[in-house]
């Protein structure tokens, strides 16, 4: 157990729908960060919150948003969901990025 | 601006042999370099994180990574492979001077590491 813990593991949907995935962070790690990935676009950054407050953006479509909320957890909603949108989506927290990230077990998404 | 360019997108060795994954990097100053790891249908676990100390960094499982600032380089070794070995393999850049307020990692394309019995 890596301590950042993603629900649900796993999620099948329609196209069209919203979904929500959540994220704890490490106890003591004030950063989270969204990846996608998938077979054809790898690793893709998406966005990083910082205390609260949205501190980068990646690769994050406009369909797609998210927040952390006080207690740190965070959460990304993902709407008007398309084929091209299933992949595993990886939390990850941090203390300090020199420090590297802990990575959460992702969330599978399938999109039918 | 950083950069890492993992020059093997796939790499297989024999059981007992040699391990060598290649990662060169671009960074505007000291960078900070991981090497994590995703086993099939996992999470990314890290082996082991260069932070400018001593420039040969032993991490989990028996691997190791030696920094090169003349080389730009941050390559992986394990001096015996096992099978349980078989994995994706991610190096991973943060210019955390250049990048401080906005952090993040850079991770490279990935290497897979196939042991063959």
């Amino acid at each position: 157990d890596s301590g950042v813990t993603q629900t649900p593991k796993h999620l099948i949907t329609a196209t069209g729908q919203r979904v929500t995935l959540r994220c704890s962070p490490r106890s003591g790690d004030l950063s989270v960060y969204w990846y996608q990935q998938s077979l054809d676009q790898g690793l893709q950054f998406l966005i990083q919150y910082y205390n609260g407050e949205e501190r980068a953006k990646g690769n994050i479509l406009e369909r797609f948003s998210a927040q952390q909320f006080p207690d740190l957890h965070s959460e990304l909603n993902l709407s008007s969901l398309e084929l091209g949108d299933s992949a595993l989506y990886f939390c990850a927290s941090s203390q300090d990025t020199r420090l590297g990230y802990t990575f959460g077990s992702g969330t599978r998404l399938t999109v039918v | 601006a950083q950069s890492v360019t993992q020059l093997d997108s796939h790499v297989s060795v024999s059981e007992g042999t040699p391990v060598l994954l290649r990662c060169n990097y671009s960074s505007s100053y000291s960078p900070s370099l991981f090497w994590y790891v995703q086993h099939p249908n996992k999470g990314l676990q890290l082996l082991l994180k260069y932070t400018s100390a001593a420039t040969l960094v032993k991490g989990i499982n028996g691997f190791e990574a030696e920094f090169k600032k003349s080389e730009t380089s941050f390559h992986l070794t394990k001096p015996s492979a096992h099978m349980s070995d078989a994995a994706e393999y991610f190096c991973v850049v943060s210019d955390w001077v250049s990048n401080f307020g906005n952090e993040k990692l850079t991770f490279g394309t990935g290497t897979r590491l196939t042991i063959i019995p």
